[in-house]
């Protein structure tokens, strides 16, 4: 079974500075997809950012790129020139590929709160 | 586009009475849905996953018979909470998964239930 690991419960950091966020994860499979998820105080699930593991290019998403370890197993979310409204919770999340009875699942980390400062 | 939503956004019942949360697809059709379960300031728990005309698929120590789950039509999914208990309690959230958007077979979330059980 697949294994997410957030060993960051809180961090804080400055507005418009860069923080970043740490996810590693544990799989044998070989191809999957790695997503970022914010969860602000209104609790509704946002995606942030995916990553295919077969891409070796990390992904972007404006101020929100991702440093992708394959090797490592490691996907790490960094998001530049922090905003009040970036504070959240997020969660970092693997899913497998198509076919098998894991289709479509989530296996999410613990989750990192987020807090900026202005 | 790929919006999901919940109904209700918070239930309060009494202790042993049972209670039903909706979740619907609006603009696309979900092959499954996915329930799960959160704590304050915990990660997402898998409750089941749903896929529609057959019977769920429920996680290891999720009691079936308390958690009733009908996927009826490609756009709606109902949890049923029988009997529920104060340790119910908790917010539960849906999302959804089908072939819409930029990313087929991404996972759409609803924006969550609060369930409060006196």
């Amino acid at each position: 079974a697949q294994t997410v690991t957030q060993s960051q419960p809180e961090m804080s950091v400055q507005e418009a500075e860069t923080v970043t966020l740490s996810c590693t994860y544990d799989t044998s499979e070989s191809d999957y997809y790695l997503f970022w998820y914010k969860q602000p105080p209104s609790r509704q699930m946002i995606l942030v950012i995916r990553q295919e593991a077969y891409k070796q290019q990390n992904a972007t998403e404006n101020r929100f790129s991702v440093n992708f370890q394959k090797a490592a197993k490691s996907f790490s979310l960094k998001i530049s020139d922090s905003q009040l409204g970036d504070a959240a919770m997020y969660f970092c999340a693997y899913r497998s590929p198509a076919g098998g009875t894991s289709y479509g699942k989530l296996t999410f980390g613990q989750g990192t709160i987020l807090t900026v400062h202005p | 586009g790929a919006v999901v939503s919940q109904h209700p956004s918070w239930v309060i019942c009494k202790s042993g009475t049972s209670v039903k949360i909706e979740c619907r697809s609006l603009d696309f059709q979900a092959t499954t849905m996915f329930w799960y379960r959160q704590f304050p300031k915990q990660s997402l728990m898998l409750m089941a996953t749903s896929n529609e005309g057959s019977k769920a698929t429920y996680e290891q120590g999720v009691e079936k018979d308390k958690f009733l789950i009908n996927h009826a039509s490609l756009t709606l999914s109902t949890l049923t909470v029988t009997s529920a208990h104060p340790e119910d309690s908790s917010f539960y959230i849906c999302s959804a998964m089908g072939l819409a958007g930029d990313f087929v077979y991404e996972q759409y979330f609803g924006p969550g239930t609060r369930l409060t059980v006196t």
